[in-house]
């Protein structure tokens, strides 16, 4: 079974440009979350999808929105960049059916705002 | 809530030597717990996990057990290698109960063994 696949795997932006990056889950999986990864904050949580609704949300600004998609891939998006911004996002899938919460993490993708 | 502190590296060791990496949470109730790895320029890979209280987490050598008496979450491994160089990181659900998803996670610890 393929794993959770990002796309693109490194962005380079401007300051004050937008930014939209794309998570596909493992098949079947249909809760999606993002993460922020970088090496001040490490690992913070933005938000999490189910069923094209979103059912958390992280502490972050309202630059940073998501969706998903029917067939349960899923976007983020980042406007108005600042440098800050910069960051390794990772996407993570789960089952909904065991009993756990363990999730799965793409490669991710690295932003850069320039 | 539910929160998790770890301990910081870098934590170098010689390869064969014993390994602990501690983990400590507060959690409402007993949810899962979790002990992921990240190799360089890769996302995260979960290592292991414990569902339950005395529940024994294992693999690839490495172990982990759910002590809810003092709320922890210590990795080991009797033997290290070279290739277990990585950054290992503890994590929990953001809230316990189910519902909504997310983890959240310790700061991560670099751990470095030498030849």
């Amino acid at each position: 079974k393929a794993g959770v696949t990002q796309t693109p795997r490194y962005l380079i932006k401007t300051r004050g440009q937008q930014v939209t990056l794309s998570c596909s889950p493992i098949s079947g999986h249909r809760s999606v979350s993002w993460y922020q990864q970088t090496p001040g904050q490490g690992l913070q949580f933005l938000f999490e999808y189910f069923s094209e609704t979103q059912r958390n949300k992280g502490n972050f600004p309202g630059r940073f929105s998501g969706r998903q998609f029917s067939n349960s891939r899923s976007e983020m998006n980042v406007s108005t960049l600042e440098l800050g911004d910069s960051a390794l996002y990772l996407c993570a899938s789960r089952s909904t059916s065991g009993p756990t919460y363990e999730q799965y993490f793409g490669p991710g993708t690295r932003l850069t705002v320039t | 809530g539910n929160s998790v502190t770890q301990m910081e590296g870098p934590v170098t060791l010689s390869e064969e030597a014993f390994l602990t990496i501690n983990c400590t949470y507060t959690a409402t109730g007993y949810p899962s717990l979790f002990w992921y790895v990240q190799y360089p320029g890769e996302g995260l890979q979960l290592l292991l996990k414990a569902t339950k209280a005395d529940d024994k987490g294992s693999n690839k050598g490495f172990e982990a057990t759910y002590r809810k008496e003092t709320t922890s979450f210590h990795l080991e491994k009797g033997s290290v290698q070279v290739s277990d160089s990585a950054v290992y990181f503890c994590a929990l659900p953001l809230y316990s109960g189910g519902g909504a998803d997310g983890l959240t996670f310790g700061k991560g610890t670099h751990l470095i063994i030498q030849p």
